[in-house]
């Protein structure tokens, strides 16, 4: 079974905290994709990366980097958090037309 | 830009009823791929059923079909026989065929609960 481990289930942090949401994929799959969902709005993208040190913005992607230095870990970095950040956040890996998710971190900002 | 449209927020029917989620979608693609998404309270995203756009035929998983209407643009989810293992929220999505990373574009959500 395909494995997306993302690090933390819950995590609260401080307003104007640099945050930084890990993800790990056990399948070498190349694609990695973050998302953030909201009530009423769905999942909408964030970053993707489709290669080591590559990336590309999603829909979202004010306020928010990414790196990914080892094709296994994607991760997602909030240079300094807002509460409009508040929000679960998503990571995924893909093969072909198959994506395949994380459980998700609810983060607070406060 | 694609688009994904769930008019529907919430829906709750009987244990064993059939029910509809309705989807649509705006693309000028010709060339793509429509899932539902099903996530329980464990926050785990659970592929639920895929459709390609180029086949006429529409897709069926067991207990889980799916009414796909090209020309219209439109892409519901039947769940017959519902149990209340189903009670989660659905997401129907959309992905565009092409080189690269292949990205979802997500609907808004219907939250279904299946009442006892």
């Amino acid at each position: 079974d395909v494995k997306v481990t993302q690090s933390s289930r819950y995590l609260v942090k401080r307003t104007g905290e640099k945050v930084f949401l890990e993800c790990v994929q056990d399948m070498d799959h190349e694609n990695m994709f973050w998302y953030r969902q909201d009530p009423g709005l769905g999942l909408r993208l964030i970053y993707f990366s489709y290669d080591v040190k590559m990336k590309e913005k999603g829909d979202i992607p004010e306020g928010y980097s990414v790196s990914r230095e080892k094709k296994e870990r994607f991760s997602l970095i909030l240079e300094s958090a807002s509460t409009n950040q508040t929000s679960m956040y998503l990571c995924a890996s893909s093969f072909w037309n198959l994506l395949f998710f994380g459980s998700g971190t609810q983060l607070s900002v406060l | 830009a694609q688009t994904v449209t769930q008019s529907q927020p919430e829906m709750s029917v009987q244990e064993a009823e059939t029910v509809t989620l309705s989807c649509t979608y705006d693309t000028s693609e010709s060339n793509y791929y429509l899932f539902w998404y099903k996530q329980p309270p464990s926050r785990q995203m659970i592929l639920v059923i895929r459709q390609e756009a180029y086949k006429q035929q529409n897709a069926t998983e067991n207990r889980f079909s799916v009414n796909f209407q090209k020309a219209a643009k439109s892409f519901s989810l039947k769940i017959s026989d519902s149990q209340l293992g189903d009670t989660a929220m659905y997401f129907c999505a959309f992905m565009k065929h092409s080189q690269g990373a292949q990205k979802l574009v997500f609907g808004q959500g219907t939250r279904l609960t299946i009442n006892p």
